[in-house]
């Protein structure tokens, strides 16, 4: 039931383009995205409630495929602020089960 | 607005005690859920309350046991530690019904409390 996360891990330099991808094997109704620097809580980026529906946060954004049963997120011209894991998490039974997350280096 | 809140900040144990860890919810929020994550890993979901009562466990043994309070705050309680217990705990926190009546499931955490077992 643990969405699977890909990549595992990302390095990019500042500017440049990201995408991170979450699917599920099982009905998706709901994905949650957010982002935790190291040592810090997980702090929330967006949910995405439905198929098709497509979300942003300043330069984030994010995309549902329910179909697809899966959800990515798009980080565009990367900011040494985005550095740090982001974890999808999806609703299973009225509980949220989160991926491994996504290591994410921005070099300057 | 208060965030959410935990106590204490960091905890060190022994094998075989019992631990105590207590959780705040955001001002407005009345669901409070616990994660166990461990180093380089996911949150791990343990348990959620709303209303005083366990509303949904995640797959963790018995000696994990909590308590929501009428002001909505939680205790997570871990009995006989074990060292692969040794973890971040986070509290997160959520409100079933938004005003206009709308189920959200937004939850937000709070900074966690690292829980070592030697």
């Amino acid at each position: 039931q643990q969405p699977v996360q890909s990549p595992q891990a990302v390095i990019l330099r500042e500017g440049e383009d990201a995408v991170i991808n979450c699917s599920s094997s099982k009905a998706l109704y709901s994905v949650h995205w957010y982002r935790q620097k190291h040592g810090e809580a997980p702090v929330f980026l967006m949910i995405l409630l439905k198929g098709g529906e497509q979300k942003g946060h300043e330069k984030i954004s994010a995309s549902f495929n329910e179909k697809k049963q899966q959800s990515s997120l798009y980080l565009t011209a990367s900011q040494l602020s985005y550095s740090g894991t982001y974890f999808c998490g999806t609703k299973v039974d009225d509980k949220i089960i989160f991926g491994k997350g996504t290591r994410l280096h921005i070099l300057p | 607005d208060a965030g959410v809140t935990q106590s204490p900040t960091h905890l060190i144990k022994t094998r075989g005690q019992q631990v105590t860890l207590r959780c705040s919810p955001k001002s407005g929020h009345d669901t409070v859920s616990w994660y166990q994550q461990a180093l380089g890993q996911g949150p791990q979901f343990i348990f959620q309350y709303y209303e005083e009562e366990e509303r949904q466990r995640g797959n963790f043994p018995d000696r994990f046991s909590g308590h929501q309070f009428p002001n909505y705050s939680s205790e997570l309680n871990v009995n006989a530690l074990l060292l692969g217990d040794s973890a971040l705990y986070l509290c997160a926190s959520s409100w079933r019904l938004a005003s206009g009546g709308v189920r959200t499931d937004t939850q937000y955490f709070g900074p966690g409390t690292r829980l070592t077992v030697l």
